[in-house]
């Protein structure tokens, strides 16, 4: 069965700092799909990226960026130069090919706190 | 474009009372999620549907919880009877069926049983 951990539950940064979020996985499919979410106060979920496991380039996107390790079954994210709107919840989720439909597994999120 | 819609946004009831929450997915998605959020347990499928047939429900929690997808815009969460320990956030999500389809969230409807 999949499983999706992130460790920190809590990160607090001041403003401008950088933090990296961790999100190891398990599963036993060789194709699988990787997704970060982010829940700001408001409650939505936001989707950030996804990522399929063939392709371990990193990515980034301004501020952000994700960097894939298969080897070590990481799909970390980092924020540049934080802001005080990054302050949310982020989830890691997998999803695997052979299951039927698009369905996510989620880790249990880990909360960013960026002070001013 | 719309973004997937759910009502309401708040529900208070009393426990033993019967409760439908509502989702219209985005239009031409085809797989449609419900998921509950709590403190304690996080983020769990409840149930999803692909082209208004319920695939996998194996997160609904107990006979007390169903589901309907009528059609391929709507769908209804229901709980009946309600228990305080339902108290969450229900999110629905609508997705392509496409493997590398992101699921798209509603802004979730959260309940509170008293």
């Amino acid at each position: 069965a999949q499983k999706v951990t992130q460790a920190q539950t809590e990160i607090s940064v001041v403003e401008k700092e950088d933090v990296t979020l961790d999100c190891v996985y398990e599963t036993r499919d060789t194709t699988y799909y990787l997704f970060w979410y982010k829940q700001p106060p408001s409650g939505e979920l936001v989707f950030l990226i996804r990522r399929n496991s063939f392709d371990e380039q990193n990515e980034i996107s301004g501020r952000y960026s994700w960097n894939f390790q298969k080897s070590t079954s990481s799909f970390n994210f980092t924020i540049t130069a934080s802001q005080v709107v990054d302050s949310a919840v982020y989830f890691c989720a997998l999803s695997e090919a052979e299951a039927a439909g698009n369905k996510l597994t989620f880790g249990g999120g880990t909360r960013v706190l960026v002070k001013p | 474009d719309a973004g997937v819609i759910q009502s309401p946004r708040h529900e208070v009831t009393e426990m033993g009372q019967e409760v439908t929450l509502r989702c219209k997915p985005i239009s031409g998605h085809n797989s449609l999620f419900w998921y509950r959020q709590t403190m304690m347990r996080g983020l769990e499928l409840l149930i999803y549907f692909n082209n208004n047939v319920p695939i996998d429900d194996s997160g609904m929690p107990e006979d007390r919880f169903s589901a309907k997808m009528p059609n391929a815009s709507f769908s209804t969460l229901k709980i009946q009877p309600s228990e305080p320990r339902d108290s969450a956030v229900y999110f629905c999500a609508s997705s392509l069926t496409a493997e590398n389809s992101p699921l798209h969230f509603g802004n979730g409807t959260r309940l509170t049983v008293t």
